[in-house]
């Protein structure tokens, strides 16, 4: 069985300030990884996914990730936050068990402070 | 290219009514699914179709809601009677493979359910 928990239900930031949002996963297999984003009153956007390449994976809008197998942690960072990224983050973990069933976190709300 | 569309946008109904949507995913795309997202949740996947075959309904509670795809293309999500706790938005999303567990998921706006 698969599963994800983000560490955090919020996190605030300054803008300009780095940003980090935990995901730790639990898999039988090996998983494929993914963040997607969700803005105020839009569609689920994917940010990146990790796929058993290379562990350090770059998204979209500066944000990248880290695959860290002996963690099992897919933590996602920013160096520098915008306004902008203010949203809420979801963390999912798909794996090759069989049945390639998605399993979302619960989400983390990115507060960006001017 | 289009994206996955989804009607309506927004439902209101009483309890122990009926309700149904639709969704039109990405063109091409084998793999659809229906998630419940619950205000303060993340996406909890209902069902999820490869072509017009069902992968996994584990979660689908089938004695009120039920799902077709038709001719793998098309999709519908019903409910039938409606309960307070169904209040939720439901999201479609489709991906291009099949049994690709690294597939990128697609996902529409979501219909927004309100259950009186």
């Amino acid at each position: 069985a698969q599963s994800v928990t983000q560490l955090d239900s919020h996190v605030s930031v300054s803008e300009g300030t780095p940003v980090l949002l935990r995901c730790n996963y639990s898999s039988s297999y090996s998983p494929s990884l993914f963040w997607y984003v969700q803005h105020p009153n839009k569609g689920l956007q994917l940010l990146l996914k990790y796929t058993s390449a290379a562990t350090l994976v770059k998204g979209i809008n500066g944000f990248e990730a880290e695959f860290k197998k002996s963690e099992t942690s897919f933590h996602l960072t920013k160096p520098s936050a915008h306004m902008s990224d203010a949203a809420e983050y979801f963390c999912v973990v798909s794996d090759q068990g069989g049945s390639y069933i998605p399993t979302f976190g619960r989400g983390t709300s990115l507060i960006v402070h001017p | 290219e289009a994206g996955v569309a989804q009607s309506p946008r927004y439902k209101i109904i009483e309890k122990r009514q009926s309700v149904a949507f639709w969704c039109n995913p990405i063109s091409g795309h084998a793999t659809l699914y229906w998630y419940q997202q619950i205000l303060g949740q993340g996406p909890k996947l209902l069902i999820q179709f490869q072509n017009n075959g069902v992968v996994d309904d584990s979660q689908l509670p089938k004695d009120r809601f039920s799902a077709e795809r038709l001719k793998g293309v098309d999709s519908t999500l019903k409910i039938q009677p409606a309960k307070l706790e169904d209040s939720a938005v439901y999201l479609c999303a489709s991906s291009l493979g099949v049994g690709r567990w690294a597939d990128t998921q697609y996902f529409g706006p979501g219909t927004r359910l309100t259950v009186l």
